[in-house]
């Protein structure tokens, strides 16, 4: 099983909307509603953001959003703000091997 | 509030068996979660190796499945891995994780990581 496809790298500037696409297959992000979203801080364990494609867990900033077209999911964040700039990862539900991660997408706040 | 802790060797030889704890504390692993390992080589992105029910139900990566294994101590309110003929590819930061209650792919909690290094 492959990992999702996600950018190397994202940037932005403070207030300014950005976008992380995470490309898999019918049979991962097209086939479920069973997309992920981690942020990870350099050092630190990762901290589920999204879940369900578009569901934030209490206490998530609704500055994150996520939806899903196709085989594609993506992360909006809004009003992007310096604290946001981390490493960013999705995961959806497989048929093949239950769970499989994005590469991860490195976002610098400018 | 959950904690969750990993604990165990931190350098091992190539062709041995990894051993890894992860030890829960505010919480009991015989509650209706499952508890599993995520691993993240070097500047790298993240690796899921399986979960397991305080039952034995258990799920692996198929990837891994052959030398994975992952028990649970409800004694001892713990969850252990073990990997089986390690490699230099093994070396990693591994994680021990809940997994959350709404199912796949979400771990909700996390400790904050081991880093493991297979050199002889």
């Amino acid at each position: 099983q492959s990992a999702l496809t996600q950018p190397a790298s994202v940037s932005g500037s403070p207030g300014q909307s950005i976008t992380i696409s995470c490309t898999g297959t019918s049979s991962d992000v097209g086939g479920y509603d069973y997309v992920s979203w981690y942020i990870q801080y350099p050092g630190k364990a990762p901290k589920l953001l999204i879940y369900e494609v578009t569901n934030r867990p209490s206490g998530v900033s609704n500055r994150f959003s996520g939806s899903k077209s196709g085989n594609t999911a993506s992360l909006t964040i809004s009003g992007l703000q310096a604290e946001d700039e981390a490493d960013y990862y999705c995961a959806s539900y497989t048929s093949t091997t239950l769970v499989v991660f994005g590469g991860g997408t490195m976002l610098t706040v400018l | 509030q959950l904690h969750l802790q990993e604990s165990g060797p931190r350098l091992v030889k190539p062709s041995e068996t990894l051993s890894l704890t992860c030890t829960v504390s505010g919480g009991s692993v015989s509650s209706h979660y499952y508890w599993g390992w995520i691993r993240q080589s070097p500047g790298k992105g993240l690796e899921w190796l399986g979960n397991m029910y305080y039952n034995g139900n258990s799920y692996y990566n198929p990837s891994l499945k052959s030398r994975v294994t992952i028990s649970v101590d409800t004694s001892n309110n713990q969850f252990s891995l073990k990997l089986s003929s390690v490699t230099a590819a093994d070396t990693a930061m591994y994680y021990c994780a809940r997994r959350a209650s709404s199912g796949w792919p979400n771990f909700d909690f996390w400790g904050q990581g081991t880093l493991v290094t297979v050199s002889s």
